[in-house]
């Protein structure tokens, strides 16, 4: 049974750099092909791609937020990080990690998501 | 980037209606487009990928077609449950986009 759950802070401060944690069990990071990606969703708007990270340490990340992202896998620890600097109030969002089996794929399963407030 | 396009923004229908949500891409994207259903404060849910792949544990009810561009996903008897917002996403090439959801609502 695959599960994925994310954790960081609630609220952070403009400027500031969030670092969110994927925890995944049920799956191993270190299978070809599987890959662990990260999804915003701003409050009552659509899902935006972040990032993505596979089994063979390739990654990608949306062009928009490239130079502020940075996306790491653990995979002893089945954790993968995503590092977003200087946060602005745009940056409100539930943010969710997802498994994709193979590539680029689909992703098949999602954590339940973390609300992250950019307030002062 | 690829953008992709779905309409309605939003519809309303009754228990038994027939629902067509279409998603457009800006470019050929081949079959490798997903579906999603959301339900207010939960993760989305894959419904179909690669076009009209259903997923194991999906009802039947559900359907997706179409290819390169245009797509469709068909609800053939709505259910109460079905009530949800929906997103499609291209997995052809990063950055992986989503439409901007179609909102089904009840009439």
């Amino acid at each position: 049974q695959i599960t994925l759950k994310e954790s960081g802070p609630a609220v952070v401060k403009p400027t500031q750099t969030l670092t969110l944690t994927c925890s995944f069990s049920g799956f191993s990071l270190s299978t070809s092909g599987v890959g662990v990606g990260w999804i915003r969703q701003p409050p009552g708007k659509a899902l935006e791609w972040l990032a993505i990270i596979f089994w063979d340490g390739d990654k990608r990340h949306s062009p928009s937020l490239r130079n502020r992202l940075t996306i790491t896998k653990d995979t002893s620890k089945n954790q993968v990080v995503l590092t977003m600097t200087n946060v602005d109030p745009m940056d409100t969002a539930t943010y969710y990690c997802a498994h994709s089996p193979s590539g680029y794929d689909r992703f098949d399963y999602w954590g339940q998501g973390t609300l992250v407030t950019v307030s002062s | 980037d690829i953008q992709m396009t779905q309409s309605p923004f939003s519809l309303s229908a009754s228990v038994g209606d027939r629902v067509t949500i279409t998603c457009r891409a800006s470019q050929t994207i081949r079959n490798y487009l997903n579906w999603y259903q959301q339900k207010p404060g939960l993760a989305p849910k894959l419904l179909i990928y690669a076009a009209s792949t259903l997923r194991p544990g999906v009802p039947s009810r559900f359907s997706g077609s179409g290819s390169e561009t245009d797509f469709t996903l068909t609800i053939s008897s709505l259910q109460l449950e079905d009530f949800a917002t929906y997103y499609c996403q291209q997995s052809y090439d990063p950055p992986l986009t989503f439409g901007g959801g179609t909102k089904v609502e009840i009439k």
